[in-house]
């Protein structure tokens, strides 16, 4: 198992920018999942990916928008970047959500 | 979303159990219980899950009140590496959340030598 890796670790942007964050799935899972995490709280759902679908979507703005592609890598994007969109952006990956979902160790996000 | 209450903080000393609670009352019949746990700089880790039944597995075992509005996770042998953020989480598998995990503020467990 390679586990899920995502890129970059670190990211600086300024506001209004866009930015894209990309994730390797654990091989064989074919659902990712993209959470963000504010310091100091726990990680909230952006969306989820089956088979190159969007199927769950937590209550965040349409400027996040992702993409799976068919070897179900993924790419998180976020356009006109805000202050408050700093965060820590952690992937998230599963066969099914039963078995439980490997994280990755996230992209750290700083809009400036 | 079905709602769960953790402590803030717990203390434990290496090698010794430990007990961590959560409160979940307003669990639905098919809410799944999950735990994960994050340690510091990385992401959340899978540590356990059911439905009604106690679980043991090889990190640690779940015990699930009969009326299912509690549960407790519990390390039988604490170490320097359990040191982490506990989440307890109520996942719904149908719906419009499917996928959703919902995390709160989570359990933050220190382990003393």
């Amino acid at each position: 198992e390679t586990g899920v890796t995502q890129s970059p670790t670190h990211l600086i942007k300024t506001r209004g920018q866009q930015v894209t964050l990309r994730c390797s799935s654990q091989s064989g899972h074919n659902t990712v999942s993209w959470y963000q995490q504010a310091l100091g709280q726990g990680p909230q759902f952006i969306f989820q990916y089956y088979r190159e679908e969007e199927n769950g979507r937590g209550n965040f703005p349409p400027r996040f928008s992702g993409l799976q592609f068919p070897n179900y890598s993924s790419e998180l994007n976020v356009n006109a970047l805000e202050l408050d969109d700093s965060a820590l952006y952690l992937c998230a990956s599963s066969l099914t959500v039963l078995q439980g979902y490997t994280f990755g160790s996230g992209t750290r996000l700083t809009v400036v | 979303d079905a709602k769960t209450t953790q402590p803030n903080s717990m203390e434990s000393n290496e090698e010794e159990p430990v007990h961590l609670p959560c409160n979940h009352s307003t669990i639905s019949g098919t809410d799944y219980i999950h735990w994960y746990r994050q340690l510091p700089s990385q992401g959340p880790e899978y540590v356990i899950h059911g439905l009604t039944s106690n679980v043991n597995n090889r990190m640690a075992s779940l015990a699930i009140a009969e009326d299912r509005k509690s549960s407790t996770l519990i390390l039988h042998r604490a170490t320097l590496r359990d040191a982490a953020v506990y989440y307890c989480i109520l996942y719904n598998a149908g719906g419009t959340s499917y996928g959703k995990l919902t995390f709160g503020q989570g359990t933050i467990l220190t382990v003393h030598p």
